[in-house]
């Protein structure tokens, strides 16, 4: 079976950092398109950033682009989000994602459990 | 970025009704559109795919169509389980963008 599961969440203050794991399991990591979602609490869903494995290639939505930094360790099937210079507006239940059939231009066919991070002083 | 609008922001509808919900993207997206449904305290769950696509495991009451600029999702019969949020994504290019949600009420 397929599981997405994110961790690293927590209270940090404004201009702080924090990293979030995202462990995989049930599948090819290393083919597989894995994307970072984020829902701020009562509202939408945001799309954060994107790696494709194989060729390592990633991308950031405007707003987090320059603080935020997605990386991967094949060897331990996990996929990380770091967080840098935190903002009220990052605050949010952070989903890890896999792309649907490993494609990036697809939709989100498996989500883990969020992990939520707020900032505040 | 392309911008995603879904009508209606809520819906309010009884079991067995038929509900429509649109999405409109602010620039073309080929058939790029794909249908969330989210019930709260849960994770966002792929219903459609590729505009018409049905996700493995997604009843087959829902149904998507369109092209371009203009997408709805179709559910048939509603069932007690579907009163959720719906979201529709375009998966054109990113910033991957989401519609604002359609909130599926009990009338």
């Amino acid at each position: 079976e397929m599981q997405l599961v994110e961790s690293g969440g927590g209270l940090v203050q404004p201009g702080r950092s924090l990293r979030l794991s995202c462990v995989a399991s049930g599948f090819t990591f290393e083919d597989s398109v894995i994307h970072w979602v984020r829902q701020a609490p009562g509202k939408g869903l945001e799309w954060v950033s994107g790696i494709r494995w194989n060729i390592g290639s990633m991308d950031y939505a405007a707003s987090v682009k320059g603080r935020f930094t997605i990386s991967r360790d094949n060897a331990k099937n996990s996929l990380y989000l770091q967080m840098n210079s935190l903002r009220d507006e990052d605050a949010a239940l952070y989903y890890c994602v896999k792309a649907l059939r490993d494609n990036w231009a697809a939709g989100f066919d498996y989500w883990g459990q969020g992990t939520l991070v707020t900032v505040s002083s | 970025d392309i911008q995603m609008t879904q009508s209606p922001s809520s819906l309010s509808a009884s079991v067995g009704d038929r509900v429509t919900i649109t999405c409109r993207a602010s620039q073309s997206i080929n058939y790029f559109l794909n249908w969330y449904q989210q019930k709260p305290g849960t994770a966002p769950n792929l219903l459609i795919y590729e505009t018409s696509s049905l996700q493995r495991g997604v009843a087959s009451r829902f149904s998507g169509s369109g092209s371009g600029t203009d997408f709805t999702l179709t559910i048939s019969g509603l069932q007690p389980e579907d009163f959720a949020t719906y979201y529709c994504q375009q998966s054109y290019g990113t910033p991957y963008t989401f519609g604002q949600g359609t909130k599926l009420e009990i009338k």
